[in-house]
């Protein structure tokens, strides 16, 4: 079964502490992708990746940090130096210059 | 810097009409336009463009872009209250696989 997971569905944290995102991939893409919506807002670019252990910034990078180890595998982190985290977090895949997949998304709280 | 740009921000129907939701942009070498529908979770592929006045159909969306005039809508036909969603409409970063450039969507909402 293709597709794309992302995990946990929902995430609480307090103010000042760093939380990991997952986001897995079996369908054999290279480009890896993280975006952040807020409520009334379309999707920004947070990090991508075209190929195993590159990645690059996207639109709103500051307080984030990514690893691409694996191809299958583009985790997310949130610092305690992201100073508005609480989101929906949203990770993508993609073959190539096509459409990109989504996953179901992680909504973050930090409180 | 990238710009896409759609309206309305959200619109309100009665089951049974039909509605046109606008994206216009402007794109560092501009390749596609795609068009995505977005219910609570992960948003779901619905068309990418490429070529200027051809129409992509599927069953009662459809959408076509304008090249020369930057803009493309997305056509909704005897709507139902399934459609009720944000649509979202997006091109890739300075045309290339460096992710992709979102407009804020249209919210929709069908009554019944």
């Amino acid at each position: 079964d293709g597709g794309i997971t992302q995990s946990p569905k929902y995430l609480f944290r307090k103010e000042g502490q760093n939380v990991t995102l997952s986001c897995e991939q079996n369908l054999n893409h290279d480009a890896m992708y993280w975006y952040r919506q807020d409520p009334g807002q379309g999707l920004r670019l947070i990090y991508y990746s075209q190929i195993v252990n590159d990645f690059q910034k996207g639109d709103i990078a500051e307080g984030y940090s990514v690893s691409r180890e694996k191809k299958e595998s583009f985790p997310l982190t949130v610092t305690s130096a992201q100073k508005n985290p609480t989101a929906f977090y949203l990770c993508a895949s993609s073959p190539g210059l096509l459409e990109q997949y989504f996953g179901p998304g992680t909504r973050l709280t930090v409180t | 810097e990238d710009k896409v740009v759609q309206s309305p921000l959200s619109l309100v129907v009665h089951e049974g009409d039909t509605v046109t939701l606008n994206c216009s942009y402007e794109v560092t070498n501009f390749r596609s336009l795609l068009w995505y529908k977005q219910e609570k979770k992960a948003p779901t592929f619905l068309f990418m463009l490429t070529s200027s006045g051809i129409e992509k159909k599927s069953g009662r969306l459809s959408s076509i872009l304008d090249k020369k005039e930057l803009f493309s809508i997305l056509n909704i036909t005897a709507t139902q209250t399934g459609d009720s969603a944000i649509y979202l409409c997006a091109a890739p970063r300075g045309g290339g696989a460096d992710g992709l450039t979102f407009g804020k969507g249209t919210h929709l909402i069908i009554q019944p």
